[in-house]
């Protein structure tokens, strides 16, 4: 069984850029959500997504976008890159069930640092 | 809203000296709480979920219990190789979504 991936590991942007993250789901998942973790803190939801559409949002402005395909793997597009937006950013795969979802299996992360 | 808060912020243990951490939360509806292991700069691996209260669940040295305002992460025995951040996370329906809410977690530093 493949576990959640993510690419890139690191990158480094400046302010104003722009970046897309990617993320491929483990196998049998329909879900995935997508994190922002900064340092000493939480992970902070962003969106989800079920059956290429968007699923629920966090308290995050438009900029961040995001797509899933249908092979359930995700991008997260992240637009006019803010110093703020540094952070872990975290893909997470699960399978939607009837009454909600079972638990949600984490990728390593793609360590984003905008200068 | 819903609030996830966990304490202590840090810990620190010797080894083999037991201890719990807390989660304590307020959501309407509750659909799973979860509890997650975080290495520094890692993704965070899955440890237990609980979906009622008084459910109990272990593996290994760790044993997770819920209420319906806590759950507690049971460490026994603890070594250095438990070092790690561990995260809680609520699950409640919103709107048909499912949407885990996660607390700050709590820092546990295993001394040999």
């Amino acid at each position: 069984e493949t576990g959640v991936t993510q690419s890139p590991t690191h990158l480094i942007k400046t302010r104003g850029q722009q970046v897309t993250l990617r993320c491929s789901s483990q196998s049998g998942h329909n879900t995935v959500s997508w994190y922002q973790q900064a340092l000493g803190q939480g992970p902070q939801f962003i969106f989800q997504y079920y059956r290429e559409e968007e699923n629920g949002r966090g308290n995050f402005p438009p900029r961040f976008s995001g797509l899933q395909f249908p092979n359930y793997s995700s991008e997260l597009n992240v637009n006019a890159l803010e110093l703020d937006d540094s952070a872990l950013y975290l893909c997470a795969s699960s399978v939607r069930l009837a009454g909600g979802h079972n638990e949600q299996f984490f990728g390593p992360g793609t360590r984003l640092t905008v200068l | 809203e819903d609030q996830v808060t966990q304490s202590p912020e840090a810990l620190r243990l010797q080894e083999g000296e037991s201890s719990s951490l807390n989660c304590s939360y307020t959501v309407s509806g509750l659909r799973g709480l979860f509890w997650y292991r975080q290495d520094p700069g890692k993704g965070p691996e899955f440890l237990f979920t609980l979906y009622s209260a008084g459910e109990e669940k272990e593996k290994e040295r760790l044993k997770a219990t819920l209420t319906k305002k806590e759950s507690f992460l049971h460490i026994t025995a603890p070594k250095p190789e438990d070092s790690a951040t561990y995260l809680c996370a609520v699950q409640a329906a919103s709107g048909g979504s499912y949407i885990p809410t996660f607390g700050r977690g709590t820092s546990l530093i295993v001394h040999p």
